[in-house]
């Protein structure tokens, strides 16, 4: 079945420091979604990718989106303390989305 | 707007018992997703349904189980508790086609 691989599991940075989490997939997918889970709280949904190449930005986050659409990534310019949280790609389609393992960052004040 | 609500918040049981978990999803949305959240693991898919019909169900064993009521709340059932049970089981809704998962708080089940 279809896989969502997701590294690097965990990542440790300096407040001000750039991360990136990113995302494979075993198959092509039709979209790719992204989630962040702060300690103790439930996945929130960050941003729909759907479209080849594709390139979106949130404030300090630019998520893209392969050109095979089997793989996207997530980065965080100068990192805040309150980026702390897991990190998610989810994959998928109009029915199931399968998760990633999940990135959890850490941010040193 | 109400978000997806979860019951309850915690629940302790002991090996062999049986559990059952609750979730209200938004108003409108008539899928309702049902995950389950091991300490330091992922999401793990356990089953969709839409419509009333389940769609889906993850790589768990029958005793995973559950339903979708007509106004399309859902409970999971989890019968012959296993101490590997004990995790945090979320549910989420979303509308149909390419749309966004929303989560509950998520229920956390702790078996002694």
């Amino acid at each position: 079945g279809q896989q969502v691989m997701q590294i690097p599991q965990y990542q440790h940075v300096q407040e001000g420091e750039d991360f990136t989490t990113y995302c494979n997939s075993s198959t092509t997918l039709s979209n790719i979604q992204w989630y962040k889970q702060r300690p103790g709280g439930h996945p929130v949904f960050l941003i729909q990718l759907v479209k080849s190449g594709e390139v979106k930005k949130q404030k300090r986050l630019t998520f893209q989106f392969g050109e095979a659409k089997k793989n996207s990534s997530l980065h965080i310019t100068a990192t805040q303390t309150t980026d702390v949280g897991t990190y998610f790609c989810a994959g998928g389609g109009s029915e199931k989305l399968v998760f990633g393992k999940g990135t959890k960052l850490t941010v040193n004040p | 707007e109400a978000g997806v609500t979860q019951s309850p918040t915690h629940l302790i049981k002991t090996r062999g018992q049986q559990a059952t978990l609750r979730c209200s999803p938004i108003s409108g949305h008539t899928s309702v997703y049902w995950y389950q959240q091991a300490l330091g693991l992922g999401l793990q898919f356990l089953l969709w349904y839409d419509e009333g019909e389940e769609r889906n169900r993850g790589n768990f064993p029958p005793r995973f189980s559950g339903r979708q009521f007509p106004n399309y709340s859902s409970e999971l059932n989890v019968n012959a508790l296993e101490l590997e049970d004990s995790a945090l089981y979320l549910c989420a809704s979303r509308l149909k086609g390419f749309q966004p998962q929303h989560f509950g708080d998520g229920t956390r089940l702790s078996i002694l």
